[in-house]
């Protein structure tokens, strides 16, 4: 069973706007971290939060924590027609292993 | 350097057919792991190693068999590939998180596109 779960599964917004994409998971996690897949493409480390953090930056890249709701969120800003891609988050288990639990994957696509 | 490479692109097989992916990374990591990704299934990781050597099941990893005999290669087998096995697969390596609990970003490699007929 997938641990995270990225909403919506599909998202489309014009260049310049925001998107912002969200996880949930289901149990107590050590790390949450985002991964971007370009088509055709494997994926791309963005940013990692760990659980004793609320907020974390990276360029245009806002994400989130909240482990009392066992969610997370990415807020993209400016977005730009490279953002174009899907959108993975994934996690670890606390007290666990050395393996991450990828969830199923946001499209966005920008529109130009 | 070249991160994770992967080794072939794209194959075709035929059910009954065996095959084995190579992986190779050039960073020195400890961690390595295989997954395959379906539409709508997200990255489900079929098999993993910590250390040369050493290899560990994952979700799915009926069907598969890997060998780690070296640290900067991982090698992933299917005996006798079934319809079931079509798939895009990829490779990871990564570094041990802090204090071994807690972990690291993993790079990946550009996927194998596998096709079973």
């Amino acid at each position: 069973s997938q641990q995270g779960e990225e909403d919506p599964q599909a998202l489309s917004i014009q260049e310049g706007e925001n998107a912002t994409m969200n996880c949930s998971y289901k149990t107590s996690i050590n790390n949450l971290q985002w991964y971007r897949q370009n088509s055709g493409r494997g994926l791309v480390h963005l940013i990692l939060i760990r659980s004793n953090e609320r907020e974390k930056h990276s360029g245009r890249l806002r994400v989130t924590l909240d482990t009392s709701k066992k969610s997370s969120s990415l807020l993209i800003t400016a977005s730009r027609a490279a953002d174009t891609a899907s959108y993975f988050c994934a996690t670890d288990v606390r007290f666990g292993n050395e393996k991450l639990t990828f969830g199923t994957g946001t499209r966005l696509t920008i529109i130009p | 350097n070249a991160g994770v490479t992967q080794t072939p692109k794209f194959r075709v097989l035929k059910t009954g057919q065996s095959m084995t992916l190579l992986c190779a990374q050039d960073m020195n990591h400890e961690y390595m792991y295989w997954y395959r990704q379906d539409p709508g299934m997200g990255l489900r990781l079929i098999h993993y190693s910590v250390g040369e050597g050493t290899t560990a099941k994952g979700e799915v990893p009926d069907g598969y068999n890997v060998s780690r005999l070296k640290k900067q290669n991982f090698l992933l087998g299917l005996e006798s590939a079934a319809p079931s096995q079509t798939s895009v697969y990829f490779c990871a390596s990564s570094v041990p998180g802090i204090s071994g609990t807690t972990y690291n970003e993993q790079f990946f490699g550009p996927g194998t596109r596998l096709t079973v007929l």
